[in-house]
C-alpha cells in the first residue's frame, strides 16, 4: 500500500531564512511525487514533480525538492522564504504498480514571519 | 486558475438529505477524481473516472456514488447525509489514463455543512 508522512503539522521560519518541509513515502513499486499548496479557502495548486532523472527537482516559485531512494523521502526546500509562502502543504505519492490516485500526507503548515 | 470548476461553491443541508456535487474538468482532461477534505482525516481519496468509467476507489462510503458524463463532467451524489460528512469536497482532473507522471489540477472546492 502506498502511504505518505509528514511528520511535522507546523513550520516557523523567518522571511529570508531557507526553509525545509519535509516528506517521508512508502511504496510498493517506483514512486511518482508530487508537492502541493493550498492557502486559505482555496484548492490544491500544484507546486513540483518527481518521476524519475535528476535527484533535485525544481518547481514554481523558487521550491525545489530533494528526492532521496535510500531515505525515502521528498523534502521541499526554498532557499529564502517569503512571508506570501506562508500556506499548508502537502506530500503525495502515486505508486506505479498500483494506479493513478495521489495520496496525500496529512500536510505542514508554514508560518513565515516578517 | 487551475480550470477545475466546481459547483457549489458552499453548501449547507440537514441529516439525512441527499445533495449534488458538479465538477468540470479542465479543457482536454479525460480523468476526474474526487477528494474529501476534514480536519481529522485530511485529504481522502474517494473515487476516480476516467472517460466515463471508473477506475479507482478509495475510501469512499457506500451512501456516495459518483458518475462521469458524455461530455466529461461528474457528480458526486451524496445521501443520508450525516454530521460527519461536513467537509470541504474537491474535484480534481488529469489529462492521463491510469498511470503516469501527469499531476492533478484541483478546483476550489464545495463546503458542504450538515446541520
Amino acid at each position: 500500500a502506498q502511504s505518505v508522512a509528514q511528520p511535522e503539522d507546523q513550520v516557523n521560519v523567518a522571511e529570508g531564512n531557507p526553509l525545509t518541509v519535509k516528506c517521508t513515502y512508502s511504496v510498493s513499486g517506483n514512486p511518482y511525487l508530487f508537492w502541493y499548496v493550498q492557502y486559505p479557502n482555496r484548492g490544491l495548486q500544484f507546486l513540483l514533480k518527481y518521476i524519475t532523472g535528476d535527484n533535485l527537482v525544481k518547481g514554481s516559485y523558487g521550491f525545489e525538492a530533494e528526492f532521496n531512494k535510500s531515505q525515502t523521502s521528498f523534502h521541499l526546500k526554498k532557499p529564502s522564504a517569503l512571508v506570501s509562502d506562508s500556506a499548508l502543504y502537502f506530500c503525495a505519492v502515486r505508486d506505479d504498480q498500483a494506479g493513478t490516485a495521489l495520496i496525500f500526507g496529512k500536510g505542514t503548515t508554514l508560518s513565515v514571519s516578517s | 486558475d487551475s480550470g477545475v470548476t466546481q459547483t457549489p461553491k458552499h453548501l449547507i443541508t440537514a441529516t439525512g438529505q441527499r445533495v449534488t456535487l458538479r465538477c468540470s474538468p479542465r479543457s482536454g482532461d479525460l480523468s476526474v477524481y474526487w477528494y474529501q477534505q476534514s480536519l481529522d482525516q485530511g485529504l481522502q481519496f474517494l473515487i476516480q473516472y476516467y472517460n466515463g468509467e471508473e477506475r479507482a476507489k478509495g475510501n469512499i462510503l457506500e451512501r456516495f456514488s459518483a458518475q462521469q458524463f458524455p461530455d466529461l463532467h461528474s457528480e458526486l451524489n451524496l445521501s443520508s447525509l450525516e454530521l460527519g460528512d461536513s467537509a470541504l469536497y474537491f474535484c480534481a482532473s488529469s489529462v492521463t489514463s491510469p498511470g503516469g507522471g501527469s499531476p492533478l489540477h484541483f478546483g476550489n472546492g464545495t463546503r458542504l455543512t450538515v446541520t
